[in-house]
């Protein structure tokens, strides 16, 4: 257990509603990353943050921001929630020098 | 896209086969990762290769960092049931920014 968990780990909502859902680390770990899974697509990065308030876009970041005031947490955000983003959403944190990621449990995201 | 192309898809196999994977660029990759993912988990690291050329081992599982870096396989010997899951090869694209391949699903009939 790399202490990463993810919430909520479930979420059904609305088009056009804002969701976000929250990376919680406890290892202290620099390195934080949002990827979303699709059946085909495997992991894809949305955003990553490399430090408390240095963040950057991934290859899928239309539609997402993210926010990390504190090392331990990582939020990600739809500010208008789309079919599109239904998805299953991971967290990771980890060292960048070795390529160790460790990952979150996944969020389950559904968009009526 | 995807910087990461793996092969195949996905893999049927019988307990006790042999299993071969792999995994392209285009680009040069500098690290190659591979993950394995148990269903409704996260994924977790293998193996890390670090150096072209590199054979690393880690119990039923080989990789290597291919020569021209880039490519990557991934070989498990008398696979057992509990190596089902999606195996997926990953490097940092570049400083910052870990990408992944879309994974190979392997089923493993007992």
């Amino acid at each position: 257990d790399a202490g990463i968990t993810q919430s909520p780990r479930h979420k059904v909502t609305e088009t056009g509603t804002p969701v976000t859902l929250r990376c919680h680390q406890t290892e202290n770990h620099r390195y934080m990353y949002w990827y979303r899974q699709d059946p085909g697509h495997g992991l894809r990065l949305i955003h990553y943050s490399y430090g408390v308030k240095d963040t950057d876009k991934g290859e899928v970041s239309d539609g997402y921001s993210v926010s990390r005031s504190k090392t331990e947490d990582f939020l990600l955000t739809l500010e208008s929630a789309t079919s599109s983003q239904t998805s299953v959403y991971f967290c990771a944190a980890g060292l960048l020098n070795t390529g160790e990621l460790f990952f979150g449990e996944g969020s389950r995201l559904t968009v009526l | 896209g995807q910087q990461l192309n793996q092969s195949p898809q996905s893999m049927f196999i019988q307990e006790g086969e042999d299993v071969s994977m792999n995994c392209t660029s285009s680009s040069i990759f500098n690290t190659w990762l591979w993950y394995k993912q148990d269903p409704g988990e996260g994924p977790v690291l293998l193996i890390a290769l670090y150096k072209a050329g590199e054979l690393t081992s880690n119990g039923r599982l080989t990789a290597q960092f291919g020569i021209t870096r880039k490519d990557s396989f991934l070989n498990i010997s008398a696979s057992i049931p509990s190596d089902v899951g999606i195996y997926f090869c990953a490097g940092p694209y570049n400083n910052n920014d870990m990408r992944f391949g879309a994974g190979t699903r392997l089923t493993v009939k007992p």
